[in-house]
């Protein structure tokens, strides 16, 4: 059973794209969403997190955006670089164990 | 650098071996958290430990087990291992039993294949 859904499963864009990355979640219990950024070879980071009282939240070139009411998250990456190259997570806190779910990941490539 | 250490690296062994992956949490951390990461399923946790005992369980085969010692590593067991545990096993650490904002810090992995 997923509880987050995540979309796209690839990303390619070119230098200065905007990509967006989306999920979804079902259990209300969730009450924090962090964003993991996973470079090759790496283990998986915290870039960026909110909380579900909060509709944007932005650091550097980095903005979540959400919807409690839809029960869905997104993150934006402006002036997109090919340094960030990467996978991206989306997660989601809370629940019956307190545990970090993760969704199943989004590999970007973003082209010079 | 997390400052989670993960050996091995790589193992590669065969159906039916089993295998112990070793974790060191970051200093002052006392929590230990395994995840098993596949290409189809992601990153899908396997389970907690706090302070030597079990915290939580996710989807952990009942072939695989770990534990925490008192110097706080974390070895995970894989036996009866098939083609399907193939797959990068990542350790991360926290300081509390539980999170608060989300925020674990993860080793480089241990690529596990199984021939």
């Amino acid at each position: 059973q997923q509880q987050v859904k995540q979309s796209p499963q690839s990303l390619i864009v070119q230098k200065g794209g905007i990509p967006i990355i989306n999920c979804a979640y079902e259990n209300t219990a969730f009450d924090y969403f962090p964003w993991y950024q996973q470079f090759p070879g790496k283990g998986p980071a915290l870039l960026i997190a909110i909380r579900p009282d909060v509709s944007e939240k932005k650091e550097g070139r980095f903005t979540i955006s959400f919807n409690k009411s839809a029960k869905q998250f997104s993150l934006h990456i402006m002036d997109s670089q090919p340094g960030d190259s990467a996978t991206y997570f989306c997660a989601a806190l809370g629940g019956s164990q307190g545990n970090l779910i993760f969704g199943k990941g989004t590999k970007l490539s973003v082209k010079p | 650098d997390s400052g989670v250490t993960q050996t091995p690296k790589h193992l590669i062994t065969a159906t039916g071996q089993r295998v112990t992956l070793r974790c060191s949490p970051r200093s002052g951390d006392l929590s230990v958290y395994w995840y098993q990461q596949s290409l189809d399923q992601g990153l899908q946790f396997l389970i907690q430990y706090y302070n030597g005992e079990e915290r939580a369980k996710g989807n952990i085969l009942e072939r695989f087990s770990a534990q925490q010692f008192p110097d706080l590593h974390s070895e995970l067991n894989l036996s009866s291992l098939e083609l399907g545990d193939s797959a990068l096993y990542f350790c991360a650490s926290s300081v509390a039993p539980q999170l608060v904002t989300g925020e674990l810090f993860f080793g480089e992995g241990s690529r596990l294949t199984v021939l």
